[in-house]
Protein backbone atom coordinates (compact mmCIF):
# COMPACT_ATOMS: atom_id res chain seq x y z
CA UNK A 1 0.00 0.00 0.00
CA UNK A 2 1.04 3.31 0.40
CA UNK A 3 2.27 5.19 3.13
CA UNK A 4 4.47 7.95 4.24
CA UNK A 5 7.00 7.70 7.04
CA UNK A 6 8.29 11.38 8.58
CA UNK A 7 10.95 11.62 11.59
CA UNK A 8 9.81 12.45 14.72
CA UNK A 9 9.23 15.79 16.55
CA UNK A 10 9.72 18.17 17.43
CA UNK A 11 12.97 19.42 15.97
CA UNK A 12 14.44 22.34 18.02
CA UNK A 13 16.82 24.29 16.04
CA UNK A 14 18.33 27.94 17.19
CA UNK A 15 18.32 30.40 14.21
CA UNK A 16 20.09 30.47 11.67
CA UNK A 17 20.73 26.76 11.86
CA UNK A 18 20.48 23.90 9.00
CA UNK A 19 17.23 22.14 8.60
CA UNK A 20 16.78 18.69 7.56
CA UNK A 21 13.63 16.72 7.86
CA UNK A 22 13.58 13.35 7.12
CA UNK A 23 10.26 11.61 4.84
CA UNK A 24 10.10 8.21 2.84
CA UNK A 25 7.47 7.08 1.26
CA UNK A 26 5.84 3.54 -0.36
CA UNK A 27 4.35 3.35 -3.26
CA UNK A 28 3.20 1.88 -6.16
CA UNK A 29 3.82 3.43 -9.77
CA UNK A 30 5.41 7.07 -9.39
CA UNK A 31 3.69 9.09 -6.73
CA UNK A 32 3.76 13.27 -6.85
CA UNK A 33 5.48 14.42 -3.64
CA UNK A 34 4.67 17.23 -1.69
CA UNK A 35 5.75 19.25 1.56
CA UNK A 36 2.61 21.36 3.53
CA UNK A 37 3.02 23.01 6.60
CA UNK A 38 0.67 24.53 9.42
CA UNK A 39 1.72 27.76 11.09
CA UNK A 40 0.05 27.90 14.75
CA UNK A 41 -3.49 28.22 14.05
CA UNK A 42 -3.81 28.52 10.17
CA UNK A 43 -4.95 25.39 7.75
CA UNK A 44 -2.48 23.19 6.12
CA UNK A 45 -0.26 25.53 3.36
CA UNK A 46 1.58 23.74 0.29
CA UNK A 47 5.25 24.53 0.62
CA UNK A 48 6.97 22.93 -2.36
CA UNK A 49 6.00 19.88 -4.52
CA UNK A 50 8.07 17.38 -6.90
CA UNK A 51 6.13 15.46 -10.13
CA UNK A 52 8.94 12.72 -10.94
CA UNK A 53 12.17 11.28 -10.35
CA UNK A 54 15.01 13.95 -9.60
CA UNK A 55 12.87 17.09 -9.96
CA UNK A 56 13.53 19.77 -6.95
CA UNK A 57 10.95 21.32 -5.16
CA UNK A 58 11.57 24.97 -3.57
CA UNK A 59 10.02 27.80 -1.92
CA UNK A 60 10.80 30.42 0.71
CA UNK A 61 14.31 28.86 0.91
CA UNK A 62 12.88 25.46 1.62
CA UNK A 63 13.96 22.31 -0.91
CA UNK A 64 13.26 19.08 -1.26
CA UNK A 65 14.27 16.55 -3.86
CA UNK A 66 12.27 13.25 -5.20
CA UNK A 67 15.02 10.86 -4.95
CA UNK A 68 13.16 6.95 -6.49
CA UNK A 69 16.22 5.09 -5.56
CA UNK A 70 15.65 5.71 -1.75
CA UNK A 71 11.98 6.43 -2.27
CA UNK A 72 12.63 9.80 0.17
CA UNK A 73 11.80 13.65 -0.29
CA UNK A 74 13.71 14.92 2.63
CA UNK A 75 12.77 18.89 3.81
CA UNK A 76 16.10 21.05 3.97
CA UNK A 77 16.89 24.67 4.65
CA UNK A 78 19.92 26.54 5.18
CA UNK A 79 19.43 29.07 7.93
CA UNK A 80 15.97 28.44 9.89
CA UNK A 81 14.00 31.02 11.25
CA UNK A 82 11.93 31.78 14.15
CA UNK A 83 8.88 32.40 11.74
CA UNK A 84 9.73 29.09 10.26
CA UNK A 85 8.07 27.51 13.73
CA UNK A 86 5.35 25.09 12.04
CA UNK A 87 4.11 21.48 11.62
CA UNK A 88 5.63 20.48 8.36
CA UNK A 89 3.58 17.53 6.69
CA UNK A 90 5.36 15.41 3.68
CA UNK A 91 2.61 14.00 1.63
CA UNK A 92 2.05 11.74 -1.56
CA UNK A 93 -0.54 11.60 -4.04
CA UNK A 94 -0.16 8.11 -5.61
CA UNK A 95 -1.37 7.55 -9.47
CA UNK A 96 -5.02 7.28 -9.46
CA UNK A 97 -7.09 5.65 -12.66
CA UNK A 98 -10.25 6.95 -10.74
CA UNK A 99 -8.68 10.16 -10.66
CA UNK A 100 -8.77 10.64 -7.21
CA UNK A 101 -5.56 12.03 -6.40
CA UNK A 102 -5.96 11.76 -2.59
CA UNK A 103 -3.24 12.88 -0.03
CA UNK A 104 -1.36 10.25 1.65
CA UNK A 105 -0.08 12.26 5.15
CA UNK A 106 2.64 11.64 7.30
CA UNK A 107 2.15 12.07 10.95
CA UNK A 108 4.29 15.90 10.79
CA UNK A 109 7.13 17.19 12.30
CA UNK A 110 6.86 19.94 14.50
CA UNK A 111 10.04 22.66 14.44
CA UNK A 112 10.42 25.11 17.07
CA UNK A 113 13.17 27.86 16.25
CA UNK A 114 14.64 30.01 19.09
CA UNK A 115 15.85 33.23 18.69
CA UNK B 1 -11.14 36.70 0.39
CA UNK B 2 -11.50 33.11 -2.30
CA UNK B 3 -10.04 30.39 -0.76
CA UNK B 4 -11.81 27.32 0.87
CA UNK B 5 -13.78 28.40 4.02
CA UNK B 6 -15.57 25.84 6.11
CA UNK B 7 -18.50 26.14 8.85
CA UNK B 8 -18.75 26.02 11.63
CA UNK B 9 -14.57 26.14 12.98
CA UNK B 10 -15.61 24.50 16.46
CA UNK B 11 -18.52 22.50 16.96
CA UNK B 12 -18.94 21.11 20.76
CA UNK B 13 -21.75 17.82 21.06
CA UNK B 14 -22.69 15.42 23.02
CA UNK B 15 -22.19 11.64 22.55
CA UNK B 16 -25.52 10.60 20.01
CA UNK B 17 -26.35 13.76 18.45
CA UNK B 18 -25.81 14.44 15.43
CA UNK B 19 -23.85 17.34 13.33
CA UNK B 20 -23.40 18.89 9.84
CA UNK B 21 -20.29 20.49 8.62
CA UNK B 22 -20.13 22.70 5.35
CA UNK B 23 -17.46 23.11 2.94
CA UNK B 24 -17.31 26.06 0.62
CA UNK B 25 -14.21 25.65 -2.18
CA UNK B 26 -12.64 27.88 -4.60
CA UNK B 27 -15.69 28.43 -7.09
CA UNK B 28 -13.89 27.10 -10.13
CA UNK B 29 -12.65 24.02 -8.24
CA UNK B 30 -14.57 21.11 -8.94
CA UNK B 31 -12.38 18.58 -7.21
CA UNK B 32 -13.17 18.61 -3.33
CA UNK B 33 -12.12 16.09 -0.89
CA UNK B 34 -12.61 15.49 3.23
CA UNK B 35 -9.87 14.51 5.49
CA UNK B 36 -9.89 13.95 9.13
CA UNK B 37 -7.36 14.92 11.26
CA UNK B 38 -6.42 13.60 15.27
CA UNK B 39 -4.29 15.31 17.80
CA UNK B 40 -0.44 14.51 16.34
CA UNK B 41 -1.61 12.84 13.72
CA UNK B 42 -1.51 13.97 9.58
CA UNK B 43 -4.83 13.93 7.82
CA UNK B 44 -6.43 11.29 6.47
CA UNK B 45 -8.57 10.88 3.52
CA UNK B 46 -12.33 10.33 4.33
CA UNK B 47 -13.84 10.71 0.69
CA UNK B 48 -13.82 12.95 -2.84
CA UNK B 49 -16.32 14.54 -5.03
CA UNK B 50 -15.67 15.40 -8.41
CA UNK B 51 -18.58 17.79 -9.72
CA UNK B 52 -21.29 16.05 -7.47
CA UNK B 53 -20.72 12.89 -8.29
CA UNK B 54 -18.83 11.01 -4.97
CA UNK B 55 -16.14 8.64 -6.53
CA UNK B 56 -14.12 7.24 -3.66
CA UNK B 57 -15.15 6.72 0.00
CA UNK B 58 -12.19 5.71 2.43
CA UNK B 59 -13.22 2.42 4.67
CA UNK B 60 -12.73 5.33 7.20
CA UNK B 61 -16.29 6.36 6.42
CA UNK B 62 -18.62 4.26 8.89
CA UNK B 63 -22.43 4.10 8.03
CA UNK B 64 -22.83 7.04 10.29
CA UNK B 65 -21.00 9.70 8.26
CA UNK B 66 -22.25 10.36 5.16
CA UNK B 67 -21.69 13.36 2.51
CA UNK B 68 -23.03 15.29 -0.40
CA UNK B 69 -22.29 17.76 -2.73
CA UNK B 70 -25.87 18.25 -4.45
CA UNK B 71 -24.74 21.29 -6.81
CA UNK B 72 -21.19 20.64 -7.55
CA UNK B 73 -20.67 23.62 -5.43
CA UNK B 74 -20.43 23.34 -1.77
CA UNK B 75 -20.24 20.00 0.59
CA UNK B 76 -22.04 18.79 3.26
CA UNK B 77 -20.25 16.12 6.03
CA UNK B 78 -22.64 14.95 8.60
CA UNK B 79 -22.41 12.61 11.33
CA UNK B 80 -24.62 10.61 12.79
CA UNK B 81 -25.08 9.54 16.32
CA UNK B 82 -21.39 10.81 16.96
CA UNK B 83 -18.96 8.88 19.41
CA UNK B 84 -16.31 10.41 21.03
CA UNK B 85 -14.07 9.01 18.94
CA UNK B 86 -15.46 11.35 16.29
CA UNK B 87 -13.72 13.89 17.92
CA UNK B 88 -10.91 15.59 15.38
CA UNK B 89 -10.01 18.51 13.07
CA UNK B 90 -12.56 17.88 9.73
CA UNK B 91 -10.60 19.23 6.81
CA UNK B 92 -11.77 20.35 3.46
CA UNK B 93 -10.13 20.74 0.31
CA UNK B 94 -10.35 21.14 -3.28
CA UNK B 95 -8.48 21.63 -6.67
CA UNK B 96 -8.81 22.46 -10.06
CA UNK B 97 -9.93 20.24 -12.81
CA UNK B 98 -7.43 18.10 -14.73
CA UNK B 99 -6.62 14.43 -13.86
CA UNK B 100 -3.11 15.05 -12.50
CA UNK B 101 -1.62 14.15 -9.07
CA UNK B 102 0.40 17.13 -9.28
CA UNK B 103 -2.36 19.29 -8.42
CA UNK B 104 -1.92 21.25 -5.76
CA UNK B 105 -5.12 20.44 -2.88
CA UNK B 106 -5.83 24.22 -1.25
CA UNK B 107 -7.17 23.45 2.70
CA UNK B 108 -9.46 25.03 4.56
CA UNK B 109 -8.84 26.19 8.18
CA UNK B 110 -11.10 22.83 9.22
CA UNK B 111 -14.06 22.69 11.96
CA UNK B 112 -12.71 21.25 15.31
CA UNK B 113 -15.35 18.49 16.62
CA UNK B 114 -15.90 17.51 20.32
CA UNK B 115 -18.16 15.28 21.38
CA UNK B 116 -18.31 14.99 24.91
Amino acid sequence: GNSVTQMEGPVTLSEEAFLTINCTYTATGYPSLFWYVQYPGEGLQLLLKATKADDKGSNKGFEATYRKETTSFHLEKGSVQVSDSAVYFCALSPFSTSGTYKYIFGTGTRLKVLA
Amino acid sequence: DTGVSQDPRHKITKRGQNVTFRCDPISEHNRLYWYRQTLGQGPEFLTYFQNEAQLEKSRLLSDRFSAERPKGSFSTLEIQRTEQGDSAMYLCASSPPGASGNNEQFFGPGTRLTVL
